[in-house]
């Protein structure tokens, strides 16, 4: 098991609401990254966060927005859900430039 | 990931035989390689990495193998056992000062016969 915690595990929500999604990264990381998995799919990458700053940007469009915290905590918001932003989101943190640690994720069902 | 592919979407093997699973990358510029494990219902889980100057790197019972040649990167598992039984991804990032921000191919699921 890794040091890093998402919260919740589950969410369902339905099409147009907003959502907020949780990450602690491991003790000693810096950077924390957010993906996106739908089923049966690799991991895709939506954006990463240095020291607070936006390091980095998928494929995804703006209403896929975050934050870094000064204790590197993050958060992952959407707005506008649609259906296909149903998937598995997961965050990983790392030390800058070291390999990425994944939580278990936060399952997103959007209605 | 588009740049990212794996040749096999499953592999079966019988318990304590060698598993490899091998990996195509397309972009000649990626310096950095993972391979992650991932169970049904959690997160990928790290098992071991390889920068580009190196060709082999192994750990407890894995070893990987990066050819820059032919653009391709296999795992090895020795002495598989049923709790090896996930799905398998490869990850690639290019040499941008943050390594995290990973390609991943759509994975290979690995199955242990007992």
């Amino acid at each position: 098991e890794t040091g890093v915690t998402q919260s919740p595990t589950h969410l369902i929500k339905t099409r147009g609401q907003q959502v907020t999604l949780r990450c602690s990264s491991q003790s000693g990381h810096n950077t924390v990254s957010w993906y996106q998995q739908a089923l049966g799919q690799g991991p895709q990458f939506i954006f990463q966060y240095y020291r607070e700053e936006e390091n980095g940007r998928g494929n995804f469009p703006p209403r896929f927005s975050g934050l870094q915290f000064p204790n590197y905590s993050s958060e992952l918001n959407v707005n506008a859900l649609e259906l296909d932003d149903s998937a598995l989101y997961l965050c990983a943190s790392s030390t800058r430039g070291g390999a990425p640690f994944f939580g278990p994720g936060t399952r997103l069902t959007v209605l | 990931g588009e740049s990212v592919g794996l040749h096999l979407p499953t592999l079966s093997v019988q318990e304590g035989d060698n598993s490899i699973i091998n990996c195509a990358y397309s972009n000649s510029a990626s310096d950095y390689f993972i391979w992650y494990k991932q169970e049904s219902g959690k997160g990928p889980q790290f098992i071991i990495d390889i920068r580009s100057n190196m060709d082999k790197r192994q750990g407890q019972r894995v070893t990987v193998l990066l050819n820059k040649t032919v653009k391709h990167l296999s795992l090895q598992i020795a002495a598989t056992q049923p709790g090896d039984s996930a799905v398998y991804f490869c990850a690639e990032t290019l040499p941008t000062g943050a390594n995290s921000k990973l390609t991943f191919g759509k994975g290979i699921t690995l199955s242990v016969r007992p």
